[in-house]
C-alpha cells in the first residue's frame, strides 16, 4: 500500500467551528508532515512528526494543533481559524532518513473558511 | 540560505513538442537531494525524480529526462513529445536538514499547459 490518505476532501466551516483533518498512511513511515498550500503557490511545511514526536514546527499560529496518535495517524486540529487560512493542506510521509527518501504526498483537503 | 528557483512561471506548448523546466538551487551543503514533483489539477503531488549531489549522471525515463550539471547548480527536466496529460505544475525541491528532521525546499513551481 504506497498510499497516504486525507479526510475530508472538502471542509467549510466558520471563524468559531473546530474541526480535524486526518491523514493516514501504511507504508511504515516514521515521519509524517503536514503542508499548507495556498493557489498558486508551492506548498509551505508548517509541522515535521518524526517518531511520532513533533520535530518541526515553522512557527505556526496556536489555531492549528497537530497530533500523532501513532505512527500511522496525523492530525490537524482546527479552531478559530481566519478567512485568509483557506487553502488546499496536504499531507505526507516519508522515511525519516537522511533527506534521501521522497515524500508521500495525500490528495489534500480543500479548507474553505467563512 | 538553502534556495530553489524556477524562473519559468508558466509554459505553453503544442502536444508532441519536447519543454525543458528549468531548476537552479543554492546549498551550503556537500551532500544534498533534489527532487522533482509533479502536481495535477486534482491536486496530489506526485514523485518524480530525486538525485544526490555525488551522482550527476542523467536520467531517462520513458519521455522524461533530467539533466543535473553541479557547476551551473541546475537540475533541468525535459518532456519529450509531450502530451495532454502533462499539463500540470511542476515543483523542483531541495532537501534541507532541520534539527533532527528534513524538510523540502520548494521552488516556486513551473505551470506546464500542453495544447492539443
Amino acid at each position: 500500500d504506497t498510499e497516504v490518505t486525507q479526510t475530508p476532501k472538502h471542509l467549510v466551516m466558520g471563524m468559531t467551528n473546530k474541526k480535524s483533518l486526518k491523514c493516514e498512511q501504511h507504508m511504515g513511515h516514521r515521519a509524517m508532515y503536514w503542508y499548507k498550500q495556498k493557489a498558486k503557490k508551492p506548498p509551505e511545511l508548517m509541522f515535521v512528526y518524526s517518531y511520532e514526536k513533533l520535530s518541526i514546527n515553522e512557527s505556526v499560529p496556536s489555531r492549528f494543533s497537530p497530533e500523532c496518535p501513532n505512527s500511522s495517524l496525523l492530525n490537524l486540529h482546527l479552531h478559530a481559524l481566519q478567512p485568509e487560512d483557506s487553502a488546499l493542506y496536504l499531507c505526507a510521509s516519508s522515511h525519516p532518513g537522511q533527506g534521501a527518501d521522497e515524500q508521500f504526498f495525500g490528495p489534500g483537503t480543500r479548507l474553505t473558511v467563512l | 540560505a538553502q534556495k530553489v528557483t524556477q524562473a519559468q512561471t508558466e509554459i505553453s506548448v503544442v502536444e508532441k513538442e519536447d519543454v525543458t523546466l528549468d531548476c537552479v538551487y543554492e546549498t551550503r551543503d556537500t551532500t544534498y537531494y533534489l527532487f522533482w514533483y509533479k502536481q495535477p489539477p486534482s491536486g496530489e503531488l506526485v514523485f518524480l525524480i530525486r538525485r544526490n549531489s555525488f551522482d550527476e549522471q542523467n536520467e531517462i525515463s520513458g519521455r522524461y529526462s533530467w539533466n543535473f550539471q553541479k557547476s551551473t547548480s541546475s537540475f533541468n527536466f525535459t518532456i519529450t513529445a509531450s502530451q495532454v496529460v502533462d499539463s500540470a505544475v511542476y515543483f523542483c525541491a531541495l532537501s534541507e536538514a532541520q534539527d533532527s528532521s528534513y524538510k523540502l525546499i520548494f521552488g516556486s513551481g513551473t505551470r506546464l499547459l500542453v495544447r492539443p
